[in-house]
C-alpha cells in the first residue's frame, strides 16, 4: 500500500528558529514529491521535487529529495509567526498523477 | 493565474438531503479535476479523479453511488453528496489540472466545509 509519513505531527517553536521537517514514502510509482503549506483553507503549493540531491530554495523556506533513502525533508530557517500552518508532504504517482498526502507536520511559531 | 474556484464554500444540511459542490477552474481548462476529503485533523484523502468528458475513477472504500462526480465541461466538475449524513460533514476540496501542459501541477481549490445535522 502506498504511504506517505511526516514526522514530527506538531511542533512549537520560537521566532527566529531554524526547523526541519521530515517526509518519508513508500510508494510504487514515484513521480515527484511536493509540499504544501496549508493555513486555514486549500493547500498552497511550495515546492516540487523529482531529482535527488538537488536544493529547491524559495526565501527561508528549502527542501531536499533522497530517492535512494525515499525521503524529503523542509527547511525553515528563522522561523515567523506568519510560517504558523500545517506543513503537507505528497507524492504523486507517474499513473494518473494522483497525489497521496501525509498527515501533515503542524508548526506553531511562538513570538 | 491558475485560479481554483469552489462554490459554495460553506453548506449545512440535514440529514437526508443532497448537496451540490462546484468546482471551477477560472483561467485554464482542467482535464483532470481531483477531490479530496480532510476530516479534523487528518491529511487530505483522494475521493476520486475525473477527466473531461468521462465517469469519475472513485478510489477504494468511495461510494460511488453516494457521491456523484459530474465533469461535463473543462472549467467545471460537481460533486454531489446523496443522502447526506452526520458522518460525512467534512471539509471537501478541488483541484484542477490540465494535463496538456509539460509540468501539470494540481490546483487546489479553497474547500467546502459540509455539515449535516
Amino acid at each position: 500500500e502506498d504511504k506517505v509519513v511526516q514526522s514530527p505531527l506538531s511542533l512549537v517553536v520560537h521566532e527566529g528558529d531554524t526547523v526541519t521537517l521530515n517526509c518519508s514514502y513508500e510508494v510504487t510509482n514515484f513521480r515527484s514529491l511536493l509540499w504544501y503549506k496549508q493555513e486555514k483553507k486549500a493547500p498552497t503549493f511550495l515546492f516540487m521535487l523529482t531529482s535527488s540531491g538537488i536544493e529547491k530554495k524559495s526565501g527561508r523556506l528549502s527542501s531536499i529529495l533522497d530517492k535512494k533513502e525515499l525521503f524529503s525533508i523542509l527547511n525553515i530557517t528563522a522561523t515567523q509567526t506568519g510560517d504558523s500552518a500545517v506543513y503537507l508532504c505528497a507524492v504523486e504517482l507517474g499513473s494518473q498523477g494522483n497525489l497521496i498526502f501525509g498527515k501533515g507536520t503542524k508548526l506553531s511559531v511562538k513570538p | 493565474g491558475a485560479v481554483v474556484s469552489q462554490h459554495p464554500s460553506w453548506v449545512i444540511c440535514k440529514s437526508g438531503t443532497s448537496v451540490k459542490i462546484e468546482c471551477r477552474s477560472l483561467d485554464f481548462q482542467a482535464t483532470t479535476m481531483f477531490w479530496y476529503r480532510q476530516f479534523p485533523k487528518q491529511s487530505l484523502m483522494l475521493m476520486a479523479t475525473s477527466n473531461e468528458g468521462s465517469k469519475a475513477t472513485y478510489e477504494q472504500g468511495v461510494e460511488k453511488d453516494k457521491f456523484l462526480i459530474n465533469h461535463a465541461s473543462l472549467t467545471l466538475s460537481t460533486l454531489t453528496v446523496t443522502s447526506a449524513h452526520p458522518e460525512d460533514s467534512s471539509f471537501y476540496i478541488c483541484s484542477a489540472r490540465d494535463d496538456r501542459l509539460p509540468y501539470n501541477e494540481q490546483f487546489f481549490g479553497p474547500g467546502t466545509r459540509l455539515t449535516v445535522l
